[in-house]
């Protein structure tokens, strides 16, 4: 079963475009909500995290909305970048328990 | 740079063959995870350590073991190698058992030929 569902598998953006990834959780236990960043070639890298007590989170152009009741969270890159081209990751986890990772979402930045 | 250092980067071998890949969890990281991502696909995990015990196994083959040493790196050993084992193994560490940061290594490039 998948514990983590993302979406869009892939996603096309404007350049200056807004880019939104979406993911779904099963597991109410689950308190740590990181997006992670990875580059061909590359290791994911940890572009940013939230726990179930904020709704929301923002650093720089990333924001993490978190919605508890509907157990989803989103990923929203505003004034996307060709260098935002990327596989985009969402995981959950708690403690004592491993990462479950979404599928990802290729996204494409067009200039 | 995540500080988790992963050997070999590439690695090419015959099927059937058998190699180990290292990895060295950040300093101060008890736990460490392994990966393996495919061409195009997802991460899937492996397995899970956590001090030198073994906390969580994924979808890890029979062929497949792993362990974590006192001095807390960790090895993959990959057995009786098949051509659909070319993949991208990533590991990663954390300084707990879950529910905090972790931090992937560059990754090891295994092609089976």
């Amino acid at each position: 079963q998948q514990q983590v569902k993302q979406s869009p598998q892939s996603l096309i953006v404007q350049k200056g475009g807004i880019s939104i990834i979406n993911c779904a959780y099963e597991n109410t236990a689950f308190d740590y909500f990181p997006w992670y960043q990875q580059f061909p070639g590359k290791g994911p890298a940890l572009l940013i995290a939230i726990r179930p007590d904020v709704s929301e989170k923002k650093e720089g152009r990333f924001t993490i909305s978190f919605n508890k009741s509907a157990k989803q969270f989103s990923l929203h890159i505003m004034d996307s970048q060709p260098g935002d081209s990327a596989t985009y990751f969402c995981a959950a986890s708690m403690v004592g328990n491993q990462f479950y990772f979404g599928t990802g979402t290729s996204l494409t930045v067009i200039p | 740079d995540s500080g988790v250092t992963q050997t070999p980067k590439h690695l090419i071998t015959a099927t059937g063959q058998r190699v180990t890949l290292r990895c060295s969890p950040r300093s101060g990281d008890l736990s460490v995870y392994w990966y393996q991502q495919s061409l195009d696909q997802g991460l899937q995990f492996l397995i899970q350590y956590y001090n030198g015990e073994e906390r969580a196994k994924g979808n890890i083959l029979e062929r497949f073991s792993a362990q974590q040493f006192p001095d807390l790196h960790s090895e993959l050993n990959l057995s009786s190698l098949e051509l659909g084992d070319s993949a991208l193994y990533f590991c990663a560490s954390s300084v707990g058992e879950g529910g905090n940061t972790i931090y992937f290594g560059e990754g090891s490039w295994l092609t089976v030929v």
